[in-house]
């Protein structure tokens, strides 16, 4: 009965370069949320996905950051061109249906 | 947008005693939930409040969900040294395409002095 997995749990990038992070949702669930955290900090919404949908992105910032959830395998967030602004804790979260959402351990990503 | 505020933002306790923290909102929610996070962890559910005016337990936690949804508290009995952590609440509203994604109160800080 295997939880929320992300990977990688650490990812060092330099400015500019590309980062990824991917996301398995517990078994059955359909329902993807990505969230930001920075240090002592509350989670911050990002983006809600359904399988190949992206439902509500109002949290995303406009530019270089993208997510999806297809079909077959993990949700990917994206981030292009990163800068040490994006350094933070990234969560996912899954759901069954729209209600209780349970969160993987991050992926805590440094931009040097 | 929504915000939560969350009290106290930190909380020095000794073990045994009881603890009782709670978040307001400007806004209504749909649903509260309430988290807790440990260092270099995911926040992991602690409880899910679904209807206005209900009370939910699940062993020495207790978490109301507010009469006029703006508003919960979380409860703690008799806390012991595990109970360390960021406690967090969540709210969660309903728009036209669906569930919205949470929105986090700041965390409590529990600290338990020996």
């Amino acid at each position: 009965n295997a939880g929320v997995m992300q990977n990688p749990r650490h990812l060092v990038r330099r400015r500019g370069q590309e980062a990824r992070l991917r996301c398995s949702p517990m078994k059955g669930h359909s329902h993807v949320y990505w969230y930001r955290q920075l240090p002592e900090e509350g989670l911050k919404f990002m983006v809600y996905l359904q399988k190949e949908n992206i439902i509500d992105e109002s949290g995303m910032p406009k530019e270089r950051f993208s997510a999806e959830f297809p079909k077959e395998g993990p949700s990917i967030l994206r981030i292009q061109q990163v800068v040490r602004g994006d350094s933070a804790a990234y969560f996912c979260a899954s759901s069954l249906t729209e209600y209780e959402q349970y969160f993987g351990p991050g992926t805590r990503l440094t931009v040097t | 947008g929504q915000q939560l505020n969350q009290s106290p933002q930190s909380m020095f306790i000794q073990e045994g005693e009881d603890v009782s923290m709670n978040c307001t909102s400007s806004s209504i929610f749909n649903t509260w939930l309430w988290y807790k996070q440990e260092p270099g962890e995911g926040p992991v559910l602690l409880i899910a409040l679904y209807k206005a005016g209900e009370l939910t337990s699940n062993g020495r936690l207790t978490a109301q969900f507010g009469i006029t949804r703006k508003d919960s508290f979380l409860n703690i009995s008799a806390s012991i040294p595990s109970d360390v952590g960021i406690y967090f609440c969540a709210g969660q509203s309903y728009s036209g395409g669906g569930a919205d994604g949470l929105t986090f109160g700041k965390g409590t800080h529990l600290i338990i002095q020996p």
